[in-house]
C-alpha cells in the first residue's frame, strides 16, 4: 500500500517550453503533497506544499509563476515548469501524506522525474 | 529552523558487515523517519520513527528525542542496500527538514 507515481519519468526540453509533471496517490487519499527537487549528490529541497483544493505554499526563494502547483484531488497534484531554461534541468520528486493520524500519515515518494532542459 | 546533520557523510562496507548511521537535530521534533534513495532515485521509507525502537529484518532504527538523535542499524549489509540514506525530521506543523545523507557503498 502507500504507492505514489509520477510522470513522465524523464523528459527532455527546450528552453522557453513548459513541461507538466503528475503526481497520484494510488492507493491513498493524499490531503497534503510536497513538490521536491534534487541536484546531484545532494539532498532534497522542499519547493512548495499543496492541501486538497487550496493554493501551494512556496518555500522561500521559489517563484510560484514559473513552478505552477495545482492539487486538483486528493490524488492528483500536477507541477508545471513555465518556460523552462537549463538551470531548471534536475530531479524533481512528488510526496503524498494521508490525513493526521491516519494510517498514510507518512510521507510517501514517488520516482522522481528527471528534467533536462536544452 | 531545525538543522539536521547525518554521520558519517560516506560508509564503503564489505557485504556482511554491519554499520550505524547517526542523524543528529538541533531541535524538539515531533516527526522523524528514515529513507533509502536507490541508484535510480526513489526514496523508499524505512521507519517512521519519532521516538522509541523498531526493527524490520536486518534494519532497526532508535530515537532518543530527548538528546535529539536517532540511529540506524543495518545488519549483514547486502550490495542491494547501496544508495543513500536521508534522515527528514518535523517540528510540530512543520515540513520535514532533511540531512545532507549518507552514501553507502556495499562491496561484494
Amino acid at each position: 500500500g502507500a504507492v505514489v507515481s509520477q510522470h513522465p519519468s524523464w523528459v527532455i526540453c527546450k528552453s522557453g517550453t513548459s513541461v507538466k509533471i503528475e503526481c497520484r496517490s494510488l492507493d491513498f487519499q493524499a490531503t497534503t503533497m510536497f513538490w521536491y527537487r534534487q541536484f546531484p549528490k545532494q539532498s532534497l529541497m522542499l519547493m512548495a506544499t499543496s492541501n486538497e483544493g487550496s493554493k501551494a505554499t512556496y518555500e522561500q526563494g521559489v517563484e510560484k509563476d514559473k513552478f505552477l502547483i495545482n492539487h486538483a484531488s486528493l490524488t492528483l497534484s500536477t507541477l508545471t515548469v513555465t518556460s523552462a531554461h537549463p538551470e531548471d534541468s534536475s530531479f524533481y520528486i512528488c510526496s503524498a501524506r494521508g490525513p493526521y493520524g491516519g494510517a498514510t500519515y507518512e510521507q510517501y515518494f514517488g520516482p522522481g522525474t528527471r528534467l533536462t532542459v536544452t | 529552523g531545525i538543522q539536521v546533520e547525518q554521520s558519517p557523510p560516506d560508509l564503503i562496507l564489505q557485504e556482511g558487515a554491519n554499520s550505524t548511521l547517526r542523524c543528529n537535530f538541533s531541535d524538539s521534533v515531533n516527526n522523524l523517519q528514515w529513507f533509502h534513495q536507490n541508484p535510480w532515485g526513489q526514496l523508499i521509507n524505512l521507519f517512521y520513527i519519532p521516538s522509541g525502537t523498531k526493527q524490520n529484518g536486518r534494519l532497526s532504527a532508535t530515537t532518543v528525542a530527548t538528546e535529539r538523535y536517532s540511529l540506524l542499524y543495518i545488519s549483514s549489509s547486502q550490495t542491494t542496500d547501496s544508495g543513500v540514506y536521508f534522515c527528514a525530521v518535523a517540528g510540530y506543523g512543520q515540513n520535514f527538514v532533511f540531512g545532507p545523507g549518507t552514501r553507502l557503498s556495499v562491496l561484494p
